[in-house]
């Protein structure tokens, strides 16, 4: 079991520019969050996305979307990116409805310039 | 929504003392308190959770312990070791979603 996996692990985009970032479930999880992790700072939840579907939502702006597909991998978007969307972005997954541990992946480090 | 706050944001011990982190959470719904160990540049790692029809859980030198009424969580290290230098998340919530605190830098002094 490869975890869950995420992809790429650094970026670097200039100002105004869209991206993508791809995660993959650990297998047999079907609920796929995304935190976006500051310098410093503590994960900060954006999104959550079950039955390809957003479930529950942070504090982030309409700039930050996402999809998720039927095989559960999942695709956050930012666009018109600011300085300050450069940070940390970590998937985790859960099984759907349960009280359990979120599994990590090792995160993208998106740098914008 | 839910608010943990997290404290101290920096702990220095002696190697071989305890370490004690502490959360406060504000949404009595929540029921699901994990904690989160995280080493320079690599990715979050569950150390313990604990739930809220249970006031205390260990494991070996780790233990939590819960306190609904006053809506706070302690993680409790003993006998520490260099290895446990890193930075330690709280995060409460439950299934639909974990709200993380600000984290502790955890440092073991030689």
């Amino acid at each position: 079991d490869a975890g869950v996996t995420q992809s790429p692990t650094h970026l670097i985009k200039t100002r105004g520019q869209q991206v993508t970032l791809r995660c993959s479930p650990k297998s047999g999880h079907d609920t796929v969050s995304w935190y976006q992790q500051a310098l410093g700072q503590g994960p900060q939840f954006i999104f959550q996305y079950y039955e390809e579907e957003e479930r529950q939502r942070g504090n982030f702006p309409d700039r930050f979307s996402g999809h998720q597909f039927p095989n559960y991998s999942s695709e956050l978007n930012v666009n018109a990116l600011l300085l300050g969307d450069s940070a940390l972005y970590l998937c985790a997954s859960r099984p759907y409805g349960r009280n359990t541990e979120a599994f990590f992946g090792q995160g993208t480090r998106l740098t914008v310039v | 929504g839910e608010n943990v706050e997290q404290h101290p944001s920096t702990l220095s011990v002696q190697e071989g003392d305890s370490a004690v982190i502490k959360c406060t959470y504000s949404d009595s719904a929540s029921n699901y308190f994990p904690w989160y160990k995280q080493e320079l540049g690599k990715r979050p790692q569950l150390i313990i959770d604990i739930r809220s029809n249970v006031g205390e859980k260990k494991d070996q030198r780790i233990a939590v312990t819960l306190n609904k009424t006053a809506k706070h969580f302690s993680l409790h290290i003993t006998e520490t070791q260099p290895e446990d230098s890193a930075v330690y998340f709280c995060a409460g919530g439950g299934a639909d979603g974990l709200t993380f605190g600000k984290g502790t830098h955890l440092i073991i002094q030689p």
